[in-house]
């Protein structure tokens, strides 16, 4: 079975501080992804990465940073959180970079901000 | 751009059988996905189509009319722990996909 596992459940953390969310699937996936998911929203991506130390923004990356130092971890920062990044993120990989599989998520963060 | 458009909620009897549209404006097409989420949950993968036609698993079916840019989500025998959100999400012209914003389903006894 693929895994994905998020660094923590629940976060809660004060504006301006600089906030780490760790990502780690256990398949030799290529691809993998930093969504958010707000009510009435639906998921929206963040930031997603085809390869080690390779990254692509998404449709709202700003306030946020990515790194990939190796191919099964993947971390998303908030270098200066603010009460606007409270929400539920989810973390995905999908096999390949070149086709279109299916993306396995991980449980998610659940991050507030004060 | 592409655009996926789902409806916001829908409520169904158990045993009952639920249709759940999806219909999507992408620039080129490479194919639909539908996950199911369950509330305080990670996404869980459905069903994929890529061609025209009917794909069946169990109590679960996916159509797909490229044509019409229109998917569906077919729930038989409906169960209560059928209740969950269930995204759909469309690839364009890339491999990225593209998630609608999801319908609520509630099953009532």
């Amino acid at each position: 079975d693929v895994k994905v596992t998020q660094s923590s459940r629940y976060l809660v953390k004060r504006t301006g501080e600089k906030v780490f969310l760790e990502c780690v699937q256990d398949m030799d996936h290529e691809n993998m992804f930093w969504y958010r998911q707000d009510p009435g929203l639906g998921l929206r991506l963040i930031y997603f990465s085809y390869d080690v130390k390779m990254k692509e923004k998404g449709d709202i990356p700003e306030g946020y940073s990515v790194s990939r130092e190796k191919k099964e971890r993947f971390s998303l920062i908030l270098e200066s959180a603010s009460t606007n990044q409270t929400s539920m993120y989810l973390c995905a990989s999908s096999l390949s970079s070149g086709s279109l599989d299916t993306q396995y998520f991980g449980p998610g963060t659940r991050l507030t901000v004060l | 751009g592409q655009n996926i458009d789902q409806p916001t909620e829908m409520t169904a009897t158990e045993g009952a059988i639920v249709q759940i549209n999806c219909t999507y404006q992408t620039s080129g097409f490479n194919g639909l996905f539908w996950y199911q989420q369950h509330a305080g949950e990670a996404p869980t993968f459905l069903s994929y189509n890529v061609l025209d036609g009917l794909e069946e698993k169990g109590r679960f079916s996916s159509f797909l009319s490229r044509s019409k840019g229109y998917s569906y989500l077919l729930l038989k025998e409906l169960q209560m722990k059928d209740s969950a959100s269930y995204l759909c999400a469309g690839a364009g012209g890339s491999y990225i996909p593209t998630f609608g914003r999801g319908t609520s389903l509630i099953v009532h006894p």
